[in-house]
């Protein structure tokens, strides 16, 4: 597609539940992130992909938080036994990953998560 | 590790005004600067960047910003803005030596008749 595209828009789930949120990168961008924001906060990195590979999950707030992109294009953010306080919107972006060029990244719409 | 300032949650300002959006940021080494906007029900898309070269860099509607490296600074301004500029401005930073984008907590511009 022409954009990043992200599914699902919104997602409402129960307390305890578990989530798979994905992205669909442009095509023939290496990198890929995942970000969450909060109300009335700026996004957040959770976690940075180069190809295939985890380059950095250091912003992962917990092991109850996981991203695969097995194929270096799609990604799944995966969150096990859903808390309320995991309420916000998970922000995907690529990016042609030279980091000695032009640093932008795309950004999908988001996914809502709420968690009831 | 780098790490940004938005001095200004909310900035109020009327049609045609000039603003005015702080942005400081905090860095052991080498940075690029960022500016993002969201409009309201639209996703974060870049409004100007700094990577090297010219300390004063542009956008294509109207938009400038500075990167002063002694005040560590990277403020975003307009000299006269228009209803359609209202959303949330985010100031990025990321180091020479990192693929990971920091954002501050953004600025929310309102512009009003």
């Amino acid at each position: 597609g022409a954009g990043v595209s992200q599914t699902p828009s919104n997602k409402v789930t129960e307390k305890g539940k578990y989530v798979e949120l994905r992205c669909d990168p442009i095509s023939g961008h290496t990198a890929l992130y995942w970000y969450r924001q909060s109300l009335g906060q700026g996004p957040e990195f959770l976690i940075y992909f180069q190809g295939t590979g985890a380059a950095d999950d250091s912003g992962l707030p917990n092991d109850r938080f996981f991203a695969v992109r097995p194929e270096g294009s799609v990604s799944t953010l995966k969150i096990q036994r859903t808390e309320r306080g995991d309420s916000a919107v998970y922000l995907c972006a690529s990016s042609l990953g030279n980091r000695a060029g032009t640093g932008e990244l795309f950004f999908g719409e988001g996914s809502r998560l709420t968690v009831l | 590790a780098q790490s940004v300032t938005q001095l200004d949650s909310q900035v109020p300002v009327f049609e045609e005004a000039p603003v005015e959006l702080r942005c400081n940021y905090s860095s052991s080494v080498s940075v690029y600067l960022f500016w993002y906007v969201q409009y309201p029900n639209q996703g974060l898309q870049l409004l100007l960047k700094y990577l090297s070269g010219s300390t004063l860099v542009e956008s294509i509607n109207g938009f400038e910003a500075e990167f002063n490296k002694s005040q560590t600074s990277f403020h975003l301004r307009k000299p006269s803005v228009h209803i359609s500029d209202t959303a949330e401005y985010f100031c990025a930073v990321r180091g020479y030596n990192t693929d990971k984008l920091i954002f501050g907590t953004g600025t929310r511009l309102q512009v009003f008749p």
